[in-house]
């Protein structure tokens, strides 16, 4: 069985970069989509973006000016960048194996921004 | 794009059924058969339920259901059980990227 496990950063400052990675174990990061999805607290899911193993990446366009995705085979692992963030970013932040259906969920990661 | 449509609340005892509507317009549930289920348990990552309109993975009870008719799908739970007392949410693939509905608060009465 699949695992996801995100890691990165809980508190990031406003107009700064949240990054995050996601480690996939249990499986090959090879074969398949692989998305972002964030939710503010006591809120809805946000789908973030996806990203295929190969690098082809396809972005919430509300998100689009700030996000970029990047995936490293040879860890297992991928990414999420998210610039100029505000206080409407924080958010507790998954990773998922699935593009469209997201079928594996990790268990998730809260970024708060603040300073 | 603004999210798909879901009931805020949803309630019914034990052993009934229940169903939730989601929502959307003609650029997404009602074009693409892509429409996911998810359940969201208190301070837990979302599992999937359904895909794919009304296929369910491995391992999920066939008490939960899934349909659409046009721009509007439907989970259907029968046999409702406390286990089930969840939030749940609904997506849709569109022309351009993946939306979310608002989720739905199911209770177990």
């Amino acid at each position: 069985q699949v695992q996801l496990q995100e890691s990165g950063p809980g508190l990031v400052k406003p107009s700064e970069t949240l990054s995050l990675t996601c480690t996939v174990s249990g499986g090959s990061i090879s074969s398949y989509y692989w998305s972002w999805i964030r939710q503010p607290p006591g809120k809805g899911l946000e789908w973030i973006g996806q990203i295929y193993y190969s690098g082809r990446t396809n972005y919430n366009p509300s998100l689009k000016r700030r996000v970029t995705m990047s995936v490293d085979t040879s860890k297992n692992q991928f990414s999420l960048k998210l610039s100029s963030v505000t206080a409407a970013d924080t958010a507790v932040y998954y990773c998922a194996r699935g593009g469209v259906v997201a079928e594996n969920w990790g268990q998730g990661t809260l970024v708060t921004v603040s300073s | 794009q603004s999210a798909l449509t879901q009931p805020a609340s949803v309630s019914g005892s034990p052993g009934q059924s229940i169903t939730i509507s989601c929502a959307g317009t003609s650029t997404d549930v009602d074009n693409y058969n892509y429409v996911s289920w998810y359940q969201q348990h208190p301070g837990k990552a979302p599992k999937l339920m359904i895909y794919d309109v009304s296929n369910r993975p491995s391992g999920v009870s066939n008490r939960f259901s899934g349909s659409k008719s046009g721009s509007t799908a439907s989970l259907t739970i029968s046999g409702l059980q406390a286990e089930d007392e969840a939030h749940y949410y609904c997506s849709s693939y569109t022309t351009t990227s993946t939306l979310f509905g608002g989720g739905t608060k199911v209770t177990v009465l």
